[in-house]
């Protein structure tokens, strides 16, 4: 079955800081990983996708993640923090909690200090 | 193109009442999910539908639960009677290829039980 894990429900950097979101993974067969953001009172909005192409896989916003099957890891990256980016994360993998739907992690809240 | 449509945005219903949920997804994705995020939670599966057929409902709670897709586009989401604990958003999401290179996301129906 699949199952996603996110380290820290909440990270704190200052504006221009890396940004750095772990997300570790379990599934049984090769996986489809995504990271969404989710603005206040918004739907999800999808960052980038791993769909078992190029391991290190560019988003928009300045994001990326890399795809690490020894590790089961998929950490999301942003070299210099903005003040647009403070929102809740979630990391997702297809399947596990239904045919094909996501199954999602508990979200980690990112708050940037000016 | 347009986006995937709910309604209503906000609802606040005594418990014991009952709710229905809309939402329209974007045109030509075949396969339609709903999701009930508890506040602080990752988003998590209720039921997917292919078409307007059911592929998987086994975390919707059936007995006050139910959704239908009827000419396998809009779909409703009922809940009957509701509890407390239903409070949460409730979000569609649709799929052109059962999820393969991603989903996309309504803003959400956020319903609170008083």
């Amino acid at each position: 079955a699949q199952s996603v894990t996110q380290l820290g429900s909440h990270v704190s950097v200052s504006e221009g800081a890396l940004v750095l979101l772990r997300c570790n993974y379990s599934s049984s067969v090769p996986p489809y990983l995504f990271w969404y953001v989710q603005y206040p009172n918004q739907g999800l909005q999808l960052l980038l996708k791993y769909t078992s192409a190029a391991t290190l896989v560019k988003g928009i916003n300045g994001f990326e993640a890399e795809f690490k099957k020894s590790e089961t890891s998929f950490h999301l990256t942003k070299p210099s923090a903005h003040m647009s980016d403070a929102a809740e994360y979630f990391c997702a993998v297809r399947g596990g909690g239904g045919a094909d739907g996501l199954t999602f992690g508990k979200g980690t809240h990112l708050i940037i200090q000016p | 193109e347009a986006g995937v449509a709910q309604s209503p945005r906000y609802k606040i219903i005594e418990k014991r009442q009952s709710v229905a949920f809309w939402c329209n997804p974007i045109s030509g994705h075949a396969t339609l999910y709903w999701y009930q995020q508890i506040l602080g939670q990752g988003p998590k599966l209720l039921i997917q539908f292919q078409n307007n057929g059911v592929v998987d409902d086994s975390q919707l709670p059936k007995d006050r639960f139910s959704a239908e897709r009827l000419k396998g586009v809009d779909s409703t989401l009922k809940i009957q009677p509701a509890k407390l604990e239903d409070s949460a958003v409730y979000l569609c999401a649709s799929s052109l290829d059962a999820g393969y290179y991603g989903y996309t996301f309504g803003s959400g129906t956020r319903l609170t039980v008083v």
